[in-house]
């Protein structure tokens, strides 16, 4: 069962501030945040390991709620460069599957 | 960036005909993983690797098996290709989930089923 992401999708302009959520319905070890931009690979954004530990990059920021099994990611003041599509991906106690979401696309317009 | 290569970047192949992907390393990390990535469904794991001879299905395996005779190789076949199968593949590796660290991404191979 794939993590399950909101919004889709989410039109900013630039300097807005946005939040991407990401749920499970199993309880997981850590999650993962990638963004991809258009026909690129996904890179790695952060991990997050503890229920409520932050941690951060530049301007964006996460948060794992271990106790909901929901993560969400944080982009302040957005710029042009975060467009493309967001990933979370999640790793289950009790395998080594590591799963992603369905995505959410953020298009950043001046 | 991280050693990881993925071979073809692009195949046109007809229904019914056997394809094999290949993802090659240089980082010596223990898990590998294949991905396919669709509009509307994301990445979703076909299946995953970690270690030598050692594999596991993921959530959409059927059509697909894999294979690792060595550290630096993973094999996806497509036994019997559908035009379902038309697809972005994606191989990633990591040292694995439990080391706390990233997972990185081939370039992706774009396979197209007539």
């Amino acid at each position: 069962q794939q993590p399950v992401q909101s919004p889709q999708a989410v039109i900013l302009r630039e300097g807005e501030d946005a939040v991407i959520n990401c749920s499970s319905s199993k309880a997981l070890y850590s999650v993962h945040w990638y963004r991809q931009k258009h026909g690129e690979a996904p890179v790695f954004l952060m991990i997050l390991l503890k229920g409520g530990e932050q941690k951060g990059h530049e301007k964006i920021s996460a948060s794992f709620n271990e106790k909901k099994q929901q993560s969400s990611l944080y982009l302040t003041a957005s710029q042009l460069s975060y467009s493309g599509t967001y990933f979370c991906g999640g790793v289950d106690f009790g395998n080594e599957k590591l799963t992603f979401g369905t995505g959410t696309r953020l298009t950043i317009i001046p | 960036d991280a050693g990881i290569t993925q071979s073809p970047r692009h195949k046109v192949t007809e229904t019914g005909t056997p394809v094999t992907l290949r993802c090659h390393q240089t980082e010596n990390h223990r898990y590998m993983y294949w991905y396919r990535q669709d509009p509307g469904h994301g990445l979703r794991l076909i299946h995953y690797s970690y270690g030598v001879k050692d594999t596991d299905k993921g959530e959409v395996s059927d059509g697909y098996s894999v294979s690792r005779s060595k550290t630096e190789d993973f094999l996806l076949t497509l036994e019997s290709a559908t035009s379902s199968q038309t697809s972005v593949y994606f191989c990633a590796i990591s040292r694995g989930p439990g080391t706390n660290t990233e997972a990185f991404f081939g370039q992706g191979t774009r396979l197209t089923v007539v």
